[in-house]
């Protein structure tokens, strides 16, 4: 059974910086694409980021600020942010791609973990 | 950037009609589109993808159309379960990958 579980979200004052984790399971992890979608409080998704075997690529409104990486030795994929800014307020999903070649669409979604930007 | 427009914002049915709703696209996406269910306090779930195929475990009532700039998701016989918010999504040219607005499908 496939299963993604994200972690890491919490309060932090604008510029400051939070790292994210998802850990997912019951796939071969180092060979599908993880995406980020967020949600902002009462608003529609948003795509983040996606972090394939060999490639990372951003939306504008994080690009810069926001880095993916992944340890595949622990099936972990993380979403590092920095210069936080209250517009990132939103609950992060991290989600699999349908297909390990990284199709675009997310068969598998975790929970959400809520990150908060504000003094 | 693809921008995704869906109509209605909200849609109010009762449980056994038909939903019909409505996703265009700024330019072509082809058939390269996604549609997405969630429901309060919930992550989303895939419905459908490539315009018209449904996805693992996901009932025949629910049907995708469509080609290049216009999409429909239909909900055939609305189960009380179906009441929630739907996405439709974009991957024909990402990134960025792009969503709709969502549209509400509620209890008349």
């Amino acid at each position: 059974e496939v299963q993604v579980v994200e972690s890491g979200g919490d309060l932090v004052q604008p510029g400051g910086s939070l790292r994210l984790s998802c850990a997912a399971s019951g796939i071969t992890f180092s060979t599908y694409a993880i995406h980020w979608v967020r949600q902002a409080p009462g608003k529609g998704l948003e795509w983040v980021s996606v972090g394939t075997s060999g490639s990372t690529y951003y939306a504008d409104s994080v690009k810069g600020r926001f880095t993916i990486s992944r340890d595949n030795s622990k099936n972990t994929l993380y979403l590092q942010m920095n210069s936080l800014r209250a517009e990132d307020t939103a609950v992060y999903y991290c989600a699999k791609d349908l297909y390990a070649w990284g199709s675009g669409y997310f068969d598998y979604w975790g929970q959400g973990t809520l990150v908060t930007v504000s003094s | 950037e693809i921008v995704l427009t869906q109509s209605p914002a909200t849609l109010s049915l009762s449980p056994g009609e038909t939903a019909t709703l409505s996703c265009r696209a700024s330019q072509s996406v082809s058939s390269y589109l996604a549609w997405y269910q969630q429901k309060p306090g919930q992550a989303p779930r895939l419905l459908i993808y490539d315009t018209s195929n449904r996805a693992t475990g996901i009932p025949a009532r629910f049907s995708g159309s469509g080609s290049g700039t216009d999409f429909t998701l239909t909900i055939s016989s609305l189960e009380p379960e179906d009441f929630a918010v739907y996405y439709c999504q974009q991957r024909s040219n990402w990134p960025p990958l792009t969503f709709g607005g969502g549209t509400k499908v509620e209890i008349k």
